[in-house]
């Protein structure tokens, strides 16, 4: 799998925009970009995931690049309860190795009041 | 829709001692896998199964740790003996698809503390 780098933390004011890069410039042709987050004390929750094309969903928007190394998940207006770790995973989204998810360090997204 | 549950919420054991965590799928989903949290880290996939057979268990510590999917519903995750290293929260997840996409819904997790 490709390996992805996050900023360590971030923090956002309420109500603004989150924005949470993600460097994947390794990633191959038919690996896809995932994104979970992982509230305290909860088990990882599914945000949004991409291939080359711009996603948007009821949670985030992805905005991955052209030449596809780099992406950026995107909260429109962050809330309080947005707080948490967010994991941006690279993997193909079919045959044998689609199952599994290997998960970094991620990025802990503080919103401030 | 039920989530994924998982018992018990939080254990504490000594060191060599057995313990053992429970896992109740998402109805319906096929693929159930467990992970391993150690604080500060993500989870570490410990174990997959697909209906009540092993998909992939190469990052399961097996001089340890076992696990079972009887039926293809429940799983069981056993320590057996705990070291203090196993400290860590134990994350259940299930999934519909048996290929293709893969969307994984997680359980609230078991907190091991060993001692």
């Amino acid at each position: 799998d490709a390996k992805t780098t996050q900023p360590t933390s971030m923090d956002c004011a309420e109500g603004r925009a989150a924005n949470l890069p993600c460097n994947h410039s390794t990633i191959s042709g038919n690996e896809y970009v995932y994104w979970y987050r992982q509230i305290h004390s909860q088990g990882p929750q599914y945000i949004i995931h991409g291939l080359k094309n711009n996603e948007t969903n009821e949670m985030a928007s992805l905005i991955i690049t052209e030449d596809r190394k780099s992406s950026t998940l995107i909260l429109p207006h962050a809330t309080l309860r947005d707080t948490a770790v967010y994991y941006c995973i690279v993997r193909v989204a079919h045959g044998a190795g689609s199952y599994q998810l290997t998960f970094g360090k991620g990025t802990k997204l503080s919103v401030i009041p | 829709e039920a989530g994924v549950a998982q018992s018990p919420r939080y254990k504490i054991i000594e060191k060599r001692q057995s313990v053992a965590f429970w896992c109740n799928p998402i109805s319906g989903h096929a693929t159930l896998y467990w992970y391993q949290q150690i604080l500060g880290q993500g989870p570490k996939l410990l174990i997959q199964f697909q209906n009540n057979g092993v998909v992939d268990d190469s990052q399961l510590p097996k001089d340890r740790f076992s696990a079972e999917r009887l039926k293809g519903v429940d799983s069981t995750l056993k320590i057996q003996p705990a070291k203090l290293e196993d400290s860590a929260v134990y994350l259940c997840a299930s999934s519909l698809r048996t290929s293709g996409y893969n969307e994984q819904f997680f359980g609230p997790g078991t907190r091991l503390t060993v001692l």
